[in-house]
């Protein structure tokens, strides 16, 4: 059965700090793994992935895939209040998208 | 904003009731999913429709069945309402099958 994982469920940490997040994936004819923040709303998109080893970047976050390993890294630098959300990482092929479970981000002052 | 809209917003209601739920694509968007979020569950796809076709299932209950109209935009139906049932509902779309989706406001379901 699809299955996407995520790693850790939750993460606390303070204004400055770097953080990554995990994801991995099994997932049937596997096509695009995608990134998403949910804050108290719908999930905004942050990351399309499809081809290992090229990382995406937006100002602090950068994500990359590793096909090889089922995997995707999601980075954040110097970190700030407002990253404070839940995380998802979904991975499908052409039909249907598996989310995570999420990785809750909490960035203290 | 999105693009993607949803309504109503919320929606209270009763066991065993049925409700329909909406939501238009954004502009060109031929690809609309559903999917079901609860505290315990995390977001769990329901179905996909792509150009008025059905395209995906994912666990969907029997209960609750789903379109695609010919102008693009999708109604969820939730029958026979249970408690469990109760749940933040969004719809997300995306230009073409297996890209990158955008989600909609979401539909608060409250089923007491």
């Amino acid at each position: 059965e699809d299955k996407v994982v995520q790693s850790p469920l939750s993460l606390v940490v303070h204004e400055g700090d770097t953080v990554t997040l995990n994801c991995s994936y099994e997932v049937t004819n596997f096509r695009s793994l995608l990134w998403y923040k949910q804050e108290k709303k719908a999930p905004t998109f942050l990351f399309m992935l499809t081809s290992s080893g090229i990382e995406k970047k937006s100002g602090r976050l950068s994500s990359i895939l590793d096909k090889k390993e089922l995997s995707s890294i999601l980075n954040i630098t110097a970190t700030q209040t407002g990253d404070s959300a839940i995380y998802l990482c979904a991975a499908g092929n052409n039909n249907d998208m598996r989310f995570g479970a999420g990785t809750r981000l909490t960035v203290k002052p | 904003d999105s693009g993607v809209t949803q309504t109503p917003k919320h929606l209270i209601t009763a066991t065993g009731q049925r409700v329909t739920l909406r939501c238009s694509p954004r502009s060109g968007d031929l690809s609309v999913y559903w999917y079901q979020q609860s505290l315990d569950q995390g977001l769990q796809f329901l179905i996909q429709y792509y150009n008025g076709e059905e395209r995906a299932k994912g666990n969907i209950l029997e209960r609750f069945s789903a379109q695609q109209f010919p102008d693009l935009h999708s109604e969820l139906n939730l029958s026979s309402l249970e408690l469990g049932d109760s749940a933040l509902y969004f719809c997300a779309s995306s230009v073409k099958q297996g890209y990158e989706q955008y989600f909609g406001p979401g539909t608060r379901l409250t089923v007491t």
